[in-house]
């Protein structure tokens, strides 16, 4: 089955600073690939996402990046501000949806 | 804006009762999902459900759970004998349109089971 890897576990920034969060998935039949923003006690909220047919989307201050042939994809936010704090899951999705571990991104004033 | 309500949004269960947790999808989507997070861990998948069956579970999914849309706007999971290992909070979703390919998955606020 698929399995995603994301990498920081962490991550902590200064506010207006760019944050990058990488995903490598191992399923080549993996064709959408959705980033979710979880808050503390909330469930996850669908942020960005981007198909396979797609290198790149972008809205506002947060992209997202494939690369099928490497099987990784990557979220870029920039002017990153205190309220991006929160907990930054990548899934991919075939037939079912695997997730990643979790970036906590923290965004220091 | 539309979205997915759970009840409840904490249950409390001794080990080896059963549980139901409640999902009312958004109301025109027509694909429904269960996932779990077990504390501090990612999310899971569970199942997925369309048309009155399951379309894919999980390894997970075994045969203590089970999955019913019991009438047109709720979604159940319902755990029969519930082990200490089942404590995590479980996410309903749903989407318009899937589950191949998939497409957008919107998640409710979660009912964290937590069993003694």
């Amino acid at each position: 089955g698929e399995n995603v890897e994301q990498h920081p576990s962490t991550l902590s920034v200064q506010e207006g600073d760019s944050a990058v969060i990488k995903c490598t998935y191992s399923d080549s039949a993996s064709n959408y690939f959705p980033w979710y923003k979880q808050e503390l006690g909330k469930g996850p909220q669908l942020i960005i996402d981007i198909r396979s047919n797609v290198g790149e989307k972008k809205d506002q201050r947060i992209a997202v990046t494939l690369n099928k042939t490497a099987k990784h994809f990557s979220l870029h936010i920039t002017e990153t501000q205190p309220e991006d704090s929160a907990v930054y899951f990548c899934a991919a999705s075939g037939d079912d949806m695997r997730f990643g571990a979790g970036t906590r991104l923290t965004v220091k004033p | 804006e539309p979205e997915v309500t759970q009840t409840p949004s904490h249950q409390v269960t001794q080990m080896g009762q059963e549980v139901i947790l409640r999902c009312v999808p958004i109301s025109n989507h027509l694909y429904f999902y269960w996932y779990r997070q077990i504390l501090g861990q990612k999310v899971e998948f569970l199942v997925s459900f369309y048309n009155n069956e399951i379309s894919e579970k999980s390894e997970i999914f075994d045969d203590q759970f089970s999955v019913e849309r019991p009438d047109g706007s709720n979604f159940t999971l319902k755990i029969r004998s519930t082990k200490l290992e089942d404590s995590a909070m479980y996410f309903c979703a749903s989407s318009a349109f899937g589950p191949k390919p998939a497409y957008e998955q919107y998640f409710g606020p979660g009912t964290r089971l937590t069993v003694t």
